[in-house]
């Protein structure tokens, strides 16, 4: 069984500031981790995935995560944030090879700009 | 492409009543997925359909709760006896049958 964590309920940081948002999985197997964004009242969006290859990813509005096996992280990453990027951001597995392509969702981090 | 579309995007049920979600998913995608989130449990899996076939039922409570998928255009899910620990926002997402889902806007259930 997977297991997602996101270790920061709720990060506020100035706009134009970097951010890192974190998550941490547990799983034995190979695993394919991605990250959703969910504004207010909306449903989840895509951002970027990872499975195999380079652990450096690129995504959608200047967003990248790295996974780094070693620590069990996939971590989300941006240099300079917009106010339009408050929102709860989502860090999801699925195991491969299981024939389900379910996901597996950590309890998400609500990010915000300080005004 | 509009999307996933849910209806309705709001469903106020007593307790005790059936409630009927339904959720059509992007044309060509093979495969729907179900979602529940709440505050408490946050996003949780439900059931997944790939060309229509049950694949993965093992988030389904086991009373109560039901999917189908009669066609490539939709999937429902139905809640029979509806109790106030179902109010949530249910989501669908539908995909290529890959890990990369596009999600539906939800529907708010709340049980009186």
């Amino acid at each position: 069984t997977q297991t997602v964590s996101q270790s920061d309920a709720h990060v506020t940081v100035f706009e134009g500031d970097s951010v890192e948002l974190r998550c941490n999985y547990s799983y034995g197997g190979s695993i394919y981790l991605s990250w959703y964004i969910q504004h207010h009242g909306h449903g989840l969006q895509f951002l970027l995935k990872y499975y195999s290859g380079n652990p450096v990813v690129q995504g959608v509005n200047g967003f990248e995560a790295e996974f780094s096996k070693s620590d069990s992280s996939f971590h989300l990453r941006k240099a300079s944030v917009h106010w339009s990027d408050s929102a709860v951001y989502f860090c999801a597995v699925s195991a491969a090879g299981t024939g389900s392509n379910r996901l597996t969702f950590g309890k998400g981090t609500k990010f915000s700009l300080i005004p | 492409n509009a999307g996933v579309i849910q209806t309705p995007r709001h469903k106020v049920t007593g307790k005790g009543q059936e409630a009927t979600l339904w959720c059509e998913p992007i044309s060509g995608h093979s495969a729907v997925f179900w979602y529940r989130q709440t505050i408490v449990q946050g996003l949780e899996f439900l059931t997944y359909f790939r060309n229509q076939a049950p694949i993965d039922d093992s988030g389904m409570p086991k009373e109560r709760f039901s999917a189908q998928m009669p066609n490539q255009s939709h999937s429902t899910l139905k809640i029979q006896s509806t109790q106030p620990q179902d109010s949530a926002v249910y989501l669908c997402a539908s995909s290529l049958d890959t890990y990369e889902q596009y999600f539906g806007p939800g529907t708010r259930l709340t049980v009186l």
